[in-house]
């Protein structure tokens, strides 16, 4: 059973438009919500998160838009650049036993045309 | 500044051979964490530790053990090698409680049984 659901499996956009992936999730004791990047032969690395009190995070040309209520989140990417392509993951996380357990969605390849 | 090592990068195994994934960190981190990745799944969370001599299961954590006996290591190890085990691991490492402090993930170990 997947915990986070995320859609669309590949999206191609154009340079300069602009990306949105979305997440929807079922379980609300997920108190922090991050975006991971992955390019091919690497290992994923931390874009951007949200915590559920806040409806909008954006950092330079990254935005997090973030629903409780329906709980889904999503990723815009404005501007698109070439160098944006890559494999974009989102995550939900609880506290559990101690540790901070991330689930992720199942990807996002995302490839922006020049 | 390594980060997060993985070995080796790559892998072939016979079916029934046993191997060990050899994470390293360099961080001081606390928790630790072993996912695998697979197409259209997203990364699943196999085992992961809390700290020095403690390791728990995850979602998918059967076939696979893991000890965590420096806490600058964590091995994952496959007894008798499936099939079903082709994937990338991805070993990954946070500070601990409290979602100010990101995953940091290594590169990857390709594993392919045959």
């Amino acid at each position: 059973q997947q915990q986070v659901k995320q859609s669309p499996q590949s999206l191609i956009v154009q340079k300069g438009g602009i990306s949105i992936i979305n997440c929807a999730y079922e379980n609300t004791a997920f108190d922090y919500f991050p975006w991971y990047q992955q390019f091919p032969g690497k290992g994923p690395a931390l874009l951007i998160a949200i915590r559920p009190d806040v409806s909008e995070k954006k950092e330079g040309r990254f935005t997090i838009s973030f629903n409780k209520s329906a709980k889904q989140f999503s990723l815009h990417i404005m501007d698109s650049q070439p160098g944006d392509s890559a494999t974009y993951f989102c995550a939900a996380s609880e506290a559990f036993q101690g540790a901070q357990k991330l689930v992720f969605g199942q990807g996002t390849r995302l490839t922006i045309n020049p | 500044n390594a980060g997060v090592t993985q070995t080796p990068k790559f892998r072939v195994l016979k079916t029934g051979q046993s191997m060990t994934l050899l994470c390293a960190q360099d961080m001081n981190h606390e928790y630790m964490y072993w996912y695998r990745q697979d197409p259209g799944m997203g990364l699943r969370l196999i085992h992961y530790s809390v700290g020095e001599g403690t390791t728990a299961k995850g979602e998918v954590p059967d076939g696979y053990n893991v000890s965590r006996l420096k806490k600058q290591n964590f091995l994952l190890g496959l007894e008798s090698a499936a099939p079903s085990q082709t994937s990338v691991y991805f070993c990954a490492s946070s500070f601990g409680q409290g979602h100010n402090y990101g995953y940091t993930f290594g590169s990857g170990t390709r594993l392919t049984v045959v």
